[in-house]
């Protein structure tokens, strides 16, 4: 089955702890992204790679970075210079061609005390 | 992006039909107007799109005014499985999107 996976479902880390979230996909996507979601909040861009070996910051990129070595892996690391990493974090990819509908993996609740 | 303005919440009782509207004034030619939803805890999930006409898959409807200014998603027989959020959003390249609040549907059994 093609698909979007992030490991773990959920993740606990001491404060100062650098924490990598993984992301892969098998639909041959292009374009990768990540999200991070607060309660009751909507959805906000952190990073997006449109091709590999090259990405873009998003709204909110300060604190983590990311990588795009393989066209199917776009691994987020959470750093300890994230004031408040404790979030539901989601990964979503896109085939670059229109309507440019996204698809998303099942996410990654990340606690941070 | 153009924005998208959605009520924030929506009652409807199991088993009728479920209009969710979605204004966007500002759209262009080219935007796409795509519908997702997100149920508790899980990554949102793609429902739908147009760009001028009605579509029609086997989640729901989308009716696009003439004007392509608002549209509406159409979950014709609600279940309680269809609880969750929704969210409309404009699509005009492969880029950044951005999610709004949505509506958070509430089926009524």
């Amino acid at each position: 089955d093609g698909g979007i996976t992030q490991s773990p479902k959920y993740l606990f880390r001491k404060e100062g702890q650098n924490v990598t979230l993984s992301c892969e996909q098998n639909l041959n996507h292009d374009a990768m992204y990540w999200y991070r979601q607060d309660p009751g909040q909507g959805l906000r861009l952190i990073y997006y790679s449109q091709i590999v070996n090259d990405f873009q910051k998003g709204d909110i990129a300060e604190g983590y970075s990311v990588s795009r070595e393989k066209k199917e892996s776009f691994p987020l690391t959470v750093t300890s210079a994230q004031k408040n990493p404790t979030a539901f974090y989601l990964c979503a990819s896109s085939s670059g061609q229109v309507p440019y509908e996204q698809y998303f993996g099942p996410g990654t609740r990340l606690t941070v005390t | 992006d153009a924005k998208t303005t959605q009520p924030n919440s929506m009652e409807s009782n199991e088993e009728e039909p479920v209009h969710l509207p979605c204004n966007h004034s500002t759209i262009s030619g080219t935007d796409y107007i795509h519908w997702y939803r997100q149920l508790p805890s899980q990554g949102p999930e793609y429902v739908i799109h147009g760009l001028t006409s009605n579509v029609n898959n086997r989640m729901a409807s989308l009716a696009i005014a003439e004007d392509r200014k608002s549209s509406t998603l159409i979950l014709h027989r609600a279940t309680l499985r269809d609880a969750a959020v929704y969210y409309c959003i404009l699509r005009d390249r492969d880029d950044k999107i951005i999610f709004g609040k949505g509506t958070r549907l509430h089926i009524l059994p």
